[in-house]
């Protein structure tokens, strides 16, 4: 089955410095969407990418999608202790409409 | 955000209880979700509701029960469970219907349950 893969798992980063974490599907994506769980609360939607190498940013957040549409990352620029949280990419499935979502990577930010 | 409402947002039950996750949506959406998080794993998805019909059940077992009375509210009836079924459950919401795309999802805030 269809397989979301994100790296890495863990990201320990002094506040200022820059974050980056990817994502790789084994299958080729109609779009992909990136969801931030903050410690202790529930996913939230952040952005769907849906072309292929499309850039979007958000701030201090860059999101690319890959020219393959398999793969996708997102960039955090001089990161700040509201950056902590879980970072999701989600890819559809090819049932129901319904997504995959990768395992997460978990950044934590010292002040 | 009050899209997605899910009570109670903490629950601790024996394994011999019976108890219910209720979520409620107020997005007009078709699609409801039920997902598990445990600590250090992925986002599992247990059931997929469209227009108020099941639409996927990830091989979940038997103690947990899902109810889709209407494209607003989903419950997940809860019987049984062992100490392993610890976690948040979350539910979400979406636009589409089954065999669109994958619309965005909105997740409610979870119910932090505990089987002791």
């Amino acid at each position: 089955g269809q397989q979301v893969m994100q790296i890495p798992q863990y990201q320990h980063v002094q506040e200022g410095e820059d974050f980056t974490t990817y994502c790789n599907s084994s299958t080729t994506l109609s779009n992909i969407q990136w969801y931030k769980q903050r410690p202790g609360g529930h996913p939230v939607f952040l952005i769907q990418l849906v072309k292929s190498g499309e850039v979007k940013k958000q701030k201090r957040l860059t999101f690319q999608f890959g020219e393959a549409k398999k793969n996708s990352s997102l960039h955090i620029t001089a990161t700040q202790t509201t950056d902590v949280g879980t970072y999701f990419c989600a890819g559809p499935s090819t049932s129901y409409g319904k997504l995959t979502f990768g395992q997460g990577t978990i950044l934590t930010v010292h002040p | 955000e009050t899209g997605v409402t899910q009570t109670p947002r903490h629950l601790v039950m024996g394994m011999t209880n019976k108890k219910s996750l209720k979520c409620e949506q107020h997005l007009g959406h078709n699609a409801m979700y039920w997902y598990k998080q445990s600590a250090k794993k992925p986002l599992e998805l247990m059931f997929v509701y469209s227009l108020e019909e099941r639409v996927e059940n990830n091989s979940v077992p038997s103690r947990f029960s899902p109810e889709c009375p209407n494209s607003s509210h989903l419950f997940l009836h809860l019987h049984t469970l062992q100490p392993e079924d610890s976690a948040l459950y979350l539910c979400a919401s979406s636009q589409g219907v089954a065999g669109g795309s994958a619309d965005t999802q909105y997740f409610g805030p979870g119910t932090r349950l505990t089987v002791l």
